[in-house]
């Protein structure tokens, strides 16, 4: 069956440090995708970055980046110098292609970021 | 910009209400979910649609009902209200799995 755990409900951390959600997947295909969402305190959830399982190259967009391993069924998220702006809730999301787009959300990890 | 609106942010109902809460997206996806949030828990899936008039069960569908009369909109639908309803309701939208979703603001329902 498949699931994603985000073993880390909350984590807390001051301005400038550096910060890695953690993220495990399970899932018997070998065609899947992987997404992070981020939804901030006004509530939608914004889209992040996907990831297709064949893709294992890690990917880095300004402060952000993601690292995929195949090996170890984790795709874990990294926010290099936090900013207060990234304070909310991370959710890692897993959905496989033959399974009509559903997506199999992790349970969140909620970011504090203090000045 | 593309859209997934949700008709309300908040809303209170009473116990035993018929609950109707409103989905449209401007993106003419074939594929709508239905979400409900809760601390701990993440997102569980309550029903979702893959065209007009189509609805197939998530993983918590009991106490919910769907319907799809338009590609565009998609409304869930609380029988009977319960207070185990309360909590955050997010609709979204998507083209293909390839792409994720797109998410409304959410709704967040207290049942008294």
């Amino acid at each position: 069956a498949q699931k994603v755990t985000q073993a880390q409900t909350e984590i807390s951390v001051v301005e400038k440090e550096d910060v890695t959600l953690d993220c495990v997947y399970e899932t018997r295909d070998t065609t899947y995708y992987l997404f992070w969402y981020k939804q901030p305190p006004s509530g939608e959830l914004v889209f992040l970055i996907r990831r297709n399982s064949f893709d294992e190259q890690n990917e880095i967009s300004g402060r952000y980046s993601w690292n995929f391993q195949k090996s170890t069924s984790s795709f874990n998220f990294t926010i290099t110098a936090s900013q207060v702006v990234d304070s909310a809730v991370y959710f890692c999301a897993l959905s496989e292609l033959g399974n009509t787009g559903k997506l199999i959300f992790g349970q969140g990890t909620t970011l504090q970021v203090k000045p | 910009d593309v859209k997934v609106t949700q008709s309300s942010r908040y809303l209170v109902k009473r116990t035993g209400e018929k609950v109707f809460l409103e989905c449209v997206q401007d993106m003419d996806h074939e594929n709508m979910f239905w979400y409900r949030q809760d601390p701990g828990l993440g997102l569980r899936l309550i029903y979702f649609s893959y065209d007009v008039k189509m609805k197939e069960k998530g993983d918590i569908p009991e106490g919910y009902s769907v319907s799809r009369e338009k590609k565009e909109r998609f409304s869930l639908i609380l029988e009977s209200a319960s207070t185990n309803q309360t909590s955050m309701y997010l609709c979204a939208s998507s083209l293909t799995p390839l792409y994720g979703y797109t998410f409304g603001s959410g709704t967040r329902l207290t049942v008294v």
